[in-house]
């Protein structure tokens, strides 16, 4: 069955605002997360992961939070733009040697200009 | 963008008839993996490969080959298409296991009528 889910199928805000999108997953044993975003047509390019052992990590605009006691995972997007209008999915990989990513379905975001 | 292109892009073709795509990379990475995209089921492993020669089976294999022969390509065959395999493919490549940051092709639509 899916391991990685998410709460919202779309998700709509204004440009310069801040976007968070939620992913719930069930495996415990899952050793990192990673947030992937894919533009119509194109396929999905990495944006950051984190490891199982990590509570939050930080990119350029985007930062990712772990809540493992309810095996939670959020990908927040600041000041949100234009060229952020894209699918989001949440993936994870169950150890360290393993070749599988396993993807969520995905949350569209769509920026109002 | 990595070095990841995927042939041919868009195809249609008729139930029970072969067909092979294909992926080809100039980043020497050692995996390749090919990913189905349907909508409410996010991206699926297929098939990957941890080197030339050497491939296993992912979460959907049933129906689909493989081939790896030199570094650079990965095949992907359709024995006898069927319209349950009309999707979306995408092939992957990464530079070693439990790394996060695949990359991915540009993806291949393939309609079966």
């Amino acid at each position: 069955g899916e391991s990685v889910g998410l709460h919202l199928p779309t998700l709509s805000v204004q440009e310069g605002d801040n976007s968070i999108i939620n992913c719930a997953y069930s495996n415990s044993a899952s050793d990192y997360f990673i947030w992937y975003k894919q533009e119509s047509g194109k396929g999905p390019q990495f944006i950051i992961d984190i490891r199982s052992n990590m509570d939050k990590r930080q990119g350029q605009r985007v930062t990712v939070l772990l809540n493992k006691t309810v095996k939670h995972l959020s990908l927040q997007i600041a000041a949100t733009q234009p060229g952020d209008s894209a699918v989001y999915f949440c993936a994870e990989i169950v150890g360290a040697g393993s070749y599988q990513l396993t993807f969520g379905k995905g949350t569209k975001l769509s920026v109002i200009p | 963008d990595a070095g990841i292109t995927q042939s041919p892009r868009h195809k249609v073709t008729e139930t029970g008839t072969p067909v092979t795509l294909r992926c080809h990379q100039t980043e020497n990475h050692r995996y390749m993996y090919w990913y189905r995209q349907d909508p409410g089921h996010g991206l699926r492993l297929i098939h990957y490969s941890y080197g030339v020669k050497d491939t296993d089976k992912g979460e959907v294999s049933d129906g689909y080959s493989v081939s790896r022969s030199k570094t650079e390509d990965f095949l992907l065959t359709l024995e006898s298409a069927t319209s349950s395999q009309t999707s979306v493919y995408f092939c992957a490549i990464s530079e070693r296991t439990g790394n996060t940051e695949a990359f991915f092709g540009q993806g291949t639509r393939l309609t079966v009528v």
